[in-house]
C-alpha cells in the first residue's frame, strides 16, 4: 500500500541555517506530492506540491523536487527564520483519487 | 483554494457525552474528509463524506462512534459520541481544491475528555 517516510524530529537549527527535512514514499501508481506546514495552534496549510517526476514545487524559500528514481521529496530550504518553527508534514495522493497519505510529522524549531 | 472553517474550535467535555463538530466550506465540493490528529501525532483519517451517501469510514473507526452528516454540497458533521479520555484530539475536516489533487484543511477543533 501507499506511504509515506519522513525523517524524525525534532530538528533543532539557528536562524539562516540550512533545513532539509527528508521525506521518500511508496506508491502503486503515479502519486501527486505534497507538504503542509502546522504552526503552533493551527491546521494545516498547504505549503507546496509537485504533480508528476521532476516538479519542483516551491513557495516562501521553501522548495522540493519530486524525484521518482530515489521515490523522494525532500523538503529545502536555505535560510530559515525563527517564524518558520513549525510542524512539517509531507503528504502523497494518488491521481485521480482524494485521499492523502500523511508522514508522521517533522518538528522544526528555529532559534535566533 | 478553499476557505474552510470549523466550530467549536476547542470544547472540554465529560466522559460519556456526545460533541458535534461542524465543517463549512466556502465552495460545493464532492467529498469532504474527516481526520483525528492525537497529541504529537500524524493525522488519521477517520472517514469520508459524500454528499447524499453513507460516509465511508477507515478501518477502525464506526458510524455509531463517529456519525458524520453531509447535508449539502458545502456542509459536514462530525459527532464523537460516548466519550472517553482517549477521544482526546484535533479532529480536522479537510476539502480538494478547485484543482482537484489537493486538499485545503479547517483550522481544527481541539478535544479534551475529563
Amino acid at each position: 500500500g501507499d506511504s509515506v517516510t519522513q525523517m524524525e524530529g525534532p530538528v533543532t537549527l539557528s536562524e539562516e541555517a540550512f533545513l532539509t527535512i527528508n521525506c521518500t514514499y511508496t506508491a502503486t501508481g503515479y502519486p501527486s506530492l505534497f507538504w503542509y506546514v502546522q504552526y503552533p495552534g493551527e491546521g494545516l496549510q498547504l505549503l507546496l506540491k509537485a504533480t508528476k517526476a521532476d516538479d519542483k514545487g516551491s513557495n516562501k524559500g521553501f522548495e522540493a523536487t519530486y524525484r521518482k528514481e530515489t521515490t523522494s521529496f525532500h523538503l529545502e530550504k536555505g535560510s530559515v527564520q525563527v517564524s518558520d518553527s513549525a510542524v512539517y508534514f509531507c503528504a502523497l495522493s494518488e491521481r485521480g483519487f482524494n485521499k492523502f497519505y500523511f508522514g508522521s510529522g517533522t518538528k522544526l524549531n528555529v532559534k535566533p | 483554494s478553499a476557505v474552510i472553517s470549523q466550530k467549536p474550535s476547542r470544547d472540554i467535555c465529560q466522559r460519556g457525552t456526545s460533541l458535534t463538530i461542524q465543517c463549512q466550506v466556502d465552495s460545493q465540493v464532492t467529498m469532504m474528509f474527516w481526520y483525528r490528529q492525537q497529541p504529537g501525532q500524524s493525522l488519521t483519517l477517520i472517514a469520508t463524506a459524500n454528499q447524499g451517501s453513507e460516509a465511508t469510514y477507515e478501518s477502525g473507526f464506526v458510524i455509531d462512534k463517529f456519525p458524520i452528516s453531509r447535508p449539502n454540497l458545502t456542509f459536514s458533521t462530525l459527532t464523537v459520541s460516548n466519550m472517553s479520555p482517549e477521544d482526546s484530539s484535533i479532529y480536522l475536516c479537510s476539502a480538494p481544491g478547485q484543482g482537484g489533487n489537493e486538499q485545503f484543511f479547517g483550522p481544527g477543533t481541539r478535544l479534551t475528555v475529563l
